[in-house]
């Protein structure tokens, strides 16, 4: 079945960075854009980026650009979202979603989340 | 303080029919198409709803959504109790360049 698993729980010291993982399974990978999407505890949903595997176009929300990559593996069909700089309101879980097939804007299938824990 | 508006919370009787709403703005429902989803606590988004008004594969036919002008809406009607969940729209902004969501409703079946 179509999935994507994501790494796991992570805790990080201010200032360091992370790196999370997302492996599709089900589909093409290639055909399907992968957004991040992340989540503070007790929160709503905030977009961070958008990359497209097969062109490798990516765009980033405003809020972050300049503190996050969003890369990928062809060859393990595997993306990957790092966040530098991390302060504790980065505490969250980290979600990476994939477009809907008719509108890139709708996220059909998400992974099950990451939750990346920033304290000293 | 999210881009877009919804109400806080909401709560009804199973049965009932329950409407959420969504207020943005022209750079963003106004111009572009809202999507919406479904969130169980402790679980991952689940689309309900994209291109304003079409379900999704596999949800219910009790979920329908609209829109007009810059502010959108999601209804559920016969509402059961597994309809207990938090309610998100997002769309694109043109202003911000990038995906928003609203700050979500939490919805409870009473």
């Amino acid at each position: 079945q179509v999935q994507l698993v994501q790494s796991g729980a992570e805790v990080k010291k201010p200032g360091a960075s992370v790196k999370v993982s997302c492996k599709a399974s089900g589909y093409t990978f290639n055909n399907y854009d992968i957004n991040w999407v992340r989540q503070a505890p007790g929160q709503g949903l905030e977009w961070m980026g958008r990359m497209n595997p097969k062109s490798d176009d990516i765009g980033y929300a405003q809020k972050f650009q300049g503190r996050v990559s969003i890369t990928r593996n062809i060859s393990i069909s595997t993306a990957y979202m790092e966040l530098s700089s991390l302060r504790s309101e980065d505490t969250a879980v980290y979600y990476c979603a994939r477009s809907h097939d008719s509108s890139y804007d709708a996220f059909d299938v998400w992974g099950h989340g990451t939750m990346v824990t920033v304290s000293s | 303080q999210s881009v877009l508006t919804q109400p806080p919370s909401l709560s009804a009787a199973p049965r009932q029919r329950v409407t959420i709403s969504c207020s943005g703005s022209s750079s963003n429902i106004g111009t572009n198409d809202v999507n919406w989803y479904q969130q169980v606590p402790g679980k991952a988004p689940k689309l309900l709803v994209y291109y304003d008004d079409l379900v999704a594969s596999g949800v219910s036919d009790r979920f329908s959504a609209s829109k007009s002008g810059t502010s959108a809406s999601l209804a559920i009607s016969g509402l059961q109790s597994e309809d207990e969940a938090d309610y998100y729209c997002a769309t694109w902004d043109d202003s911000l360049k990038g995906m928003v969501f609203g700050g979500g409703t939490k919805l409870t079946v009473l």
